[in-house]
């Protein structure tokens, strides 16, 4: 069993059309991060959220902690060619040193 | 550019070799991680170091041996791997290992166990 989930596990849209992807838990978190991974890269952070019901924007994403910081979001308004990659979230266990566990990831794909 | 570069970047090994895989960071942080990035598999955090100190194992086979020699550099010294270790292997920095730092990931090293 993951302590992540992330669904759905491979989305193939149109450019233009807008997108969620889920990154969900039973176990509460101190923070969750995103970070998207394109081939033959290493995942780059895109954002952390911290307080729950935070809602954070980098240009077409938006990012959204749950109230109970058990779960977060992304949404991608008029996604793009350049958006395709794996999306994968991290929640920062709530105690001790920093400790980061991975969902298994969202492999998005944009059509042009 | 992410500031942290592994070498090599592919591994091809038979399972009685012995090899090293090589991260350096110029991000002047002083926490790196390792971890492994199978397919179908979340990424698996292996080795956290902090000040040079080794902090986390994360239940990691004997086969894998860390070595921090300072805060720059992070090496994975692999012997008599299993197939099953065929996987990408990613190190990452980050300022501290205090709560909310971000992590910068390298591009990591493919490994392939024949």
């Amino acid at each position: 069993t993951q302590l992540l989930e992330q669904s759905p596990q491979f989305l193939s849209i149109q450019e233009g059309e807008n997108l969620t992807v889920y990154c969900n838990s039973s176990s509460v978190f101190s923070s969750l991060q995103w970070y998207r991974q394109e081939p033959g890269e290493g995942p780059v952070l895109l954002v952390t959220v911290v307080t729950g019901g935070e809602v954070k924007k980098l240009k077409r994403l938006t990012f959204q902690f749950g109230d109970a910081r058990k779960d977060s979001s992304l949404h991608i308004t008029a996604a793009q060619p350049g958006d395709t990659g794996l999306y994968l979230c991290a929640g920062e266990m709530l105690q001790g040193a920093q400790k980061l566990v991975f969902g298994q990831g969202t492999r998005l794909t944009i059509n042009p | 550019e992410t500031g942290v570069t592994q070498t090599p970047r592919h591994l091809v090994m038979g399972m009685t070799n012995k090899k090293s895989l090589k991260c350096e960071q110029h991000l002047g942080h002083n926490a790196m991680y390792w971890y492994k990035q199978s397919a179908k598999k979340p990424l698996e955090l292996m080795f956290v170091y902090n000040f040079k100190e080794q902090t986390e194992n994360n239940s990691v086979p004997s086969r894998f041996s860390p070595e921090c020699p300072n805060s720059s550099h992070l090496f994975l010294h692999l012997h008599t791997l299993q197939p099953e270790d065929s996987a990408l292997y990613l190190c990452a920095s980050s300022q501290e290992t205090k709560i909310h730092q971000p992590q910068h990931f390298g591009d990591g090293t493919r490994l392939s166990i024949l």
